[in-house]
């Protein structure tokens, strides 16, 4: 079974530019998150999706915003790209379940290889 | 403010030897602790996932610990290989809800002939 897939791999981008990454989870994962992650740093949360629905939000511009797909796909879109946007994007997905209390919760997540984008 | 702190921030093996990763946080409410090996630009890989109840759990030679009372983990890996060489991430989940995950700065590890 195929895991978390990400495209493209690598991306080079000027100052200004806008560029959309996109992101196909493991097959039966409703949930995907968003995450940027600079050179030498943990990730950073971008954005939770969850049955085609903004779930969550990182203190993130709004010039990154993001969707999924009826299929689950998901795509991150980032306008007006600032050298500080460089940085590997990881994509993760990840099951939901019903807990006890009757409240969502989020399983395990599961991380695609990143997209790394380079502006320049 | 849920932070996830991590020590050391880099590490040098001879390979064979054993090592250990500390993390520290004061997520709260705690829901559970994953530890995930990230090579240089790949995506992080999970080894291991700890609840509030777990004390110890093993993944072939990677073995974590929690102790949810001083809210420390540690990771332990035995006959390092030069193939552990990457970053080792801390990342607490908080309870309840959808994304509530706090990830520390990882551990640079390198094993060395």
């Amino acid at each position: 079974d195929a895991g978390v897939t990400q495209s493209p791999t690598h991306l080079i981008k000027t100052r200004g530019q806008q560029v959309t990454l996109r992101c196909s989870p493991i097959s039966g994962h409703k949930s995907v998150s968003w995450y940027q992650q600079v050179l030498g740093q943990g990730p950073q949360f971008i954005f939770q999706y969850y049955e085609k629905e903004e779930r969550g939000r990182g203190n993130f511009p709004d010039r990154f915003s993001a969707r999924q797909f009826p299929n689950y796909s998901s795509e991150l879109n980032v306008n007006a790209l600032l050298l500080g946007d460089s940085a590997l994007y990881l994509c993760a997905s990840s099951l939901v379940f019903t807990g006890t209390s009757g409240r969502a919760q989020m399983n395990e997540q599961f991380f695609g290889p990143g997209t790394r984008l380079t502006v320049l | 403010k849920n932070q996830v702190e991590q020590s050391p921030q880099s590490l040098i093996i001879l390979e064979g030897k054993n090592c250990t990763l500390q993390c520290n946080y004061t997520v709260s409410p705690f829901s559970n602790l994953r530890w995930y090996k990230q090579d240089t630009g790949r995506g992080p890989v999970s080894l291991t996932i700890m609840t509030f109840s777990e004390n110890t759990k093993s993944n072939g030679r990677y073995t974590a610990t929690l102790d949810a009372d001083t809210k420390q983990s540690s990771l332990h890996i035995t006959a390092s290989q030069l193939s552990d060489s990457a970053s080792y991430i801390c990342v607490v989940s908080h309870s309840g809800g959808y994304q509530k995950v706090t990830f520390g700065t990882g551990t640079k590890l390198q094993v060395i002939p």
